[in-house]
């Protein structure tokens, strides 16, 4: 079967550095996305990996090992705008997008 | 303002109740989903149709029919609806998966509520 394993929840402190990861197990591979999701609104596009390594956008950095079948999400200099959950997708051998459950990160001044 | 909108925004229907979600998309995609959303689970797609052509039906019961008019425009027709079906119905867009890239676009979602 398919599976995508994430934390159900953390907690950082404003300011710090957290990381988010997520595994995964999956019908072939076409790349890796994270969505951030703030309650009661849509879930929006952070990043995407499909070849091994990191990738950096400003504050946020996605990181891809293939052969682990591993992701993580990092978050830098967080803000109490970053409370929201992370959501991690994986799109398959048919190009549809396997969740996961998210990781509800919790930001504390 | 991801591109996608939904309505309604919030719905509380009865067991024996019709109802329909309507989502509609201003990115010119031709893909759209339905997926729906409980607490602490993942997403669970439940439909997917491809220029108008619906391409992946999980097993959802028959009480949920969707409709793809056209490439902008989706619905879900809701009908004799159980409590369980309680949920955030979300609608997602895209461009042809089968490019290889199939990041998603999704609406704020319908929050369901079933007696």
């Amino acid at each position: 079967g398919q599976n995508i394993d994430q934390p159900t929840e953390m907690t950082a402190t404003e300011g710090a550095i957290v990381q988010i990861n997520c595994t995964y197990q999956t019908s072939g591979f076409n790349g890796l996305f994270w969505y951030q999701q703030h309650a009661g609104e849509a879930p929006t596009f952070l990043s995407y990996n499909v070849l091994d390594g990191l990738e950096e956008k400003g504050r946020f950095s996605s990181f891809l090992s293939r052969s682990k079948g591993y992701s993580y999400l990092l978050l830098k200099e967080l803000q109490m705008k970053d409370s929201a959950s992370y959501l991690c997708a994986v799109e398959d051998s048919n190009y549809q997008l396997i969740w996961g459950a998210g990781t509800k990160l919790i930001i504390k001044p | 303002e991801t591109g996608v909108t939904q309505t309604p925004r919030h719905l509380v229907m009865g067991m024996t109740n019709k109802k329909s979600l309507k989502c509609e998309q201003h990115l010119g995609h031709n893909a759209m989903y339905w997926y729906k959303q409980s607490a602490k689970k993942p997403l669970e797609l439940m439909f997917v149709y491809s220029l108008e052509e619906r391409v992946e039906n999980n097993s959802v019961p028959s009480r949920f029919s969707p409709e793809c008019p056209n490439s902008s425009h989706l619905f879900l027709h809701l009908h004799t609806l159980q409590p369980e079906d309680s949920a955030l119905y979300l609608c997602a867009s895209s461009q042809d998966p089968r490019g290889g890239y199939n990041e998603q676009f999704f609406g704020p979602g319908t929050r369901l509520t079933v007696l």
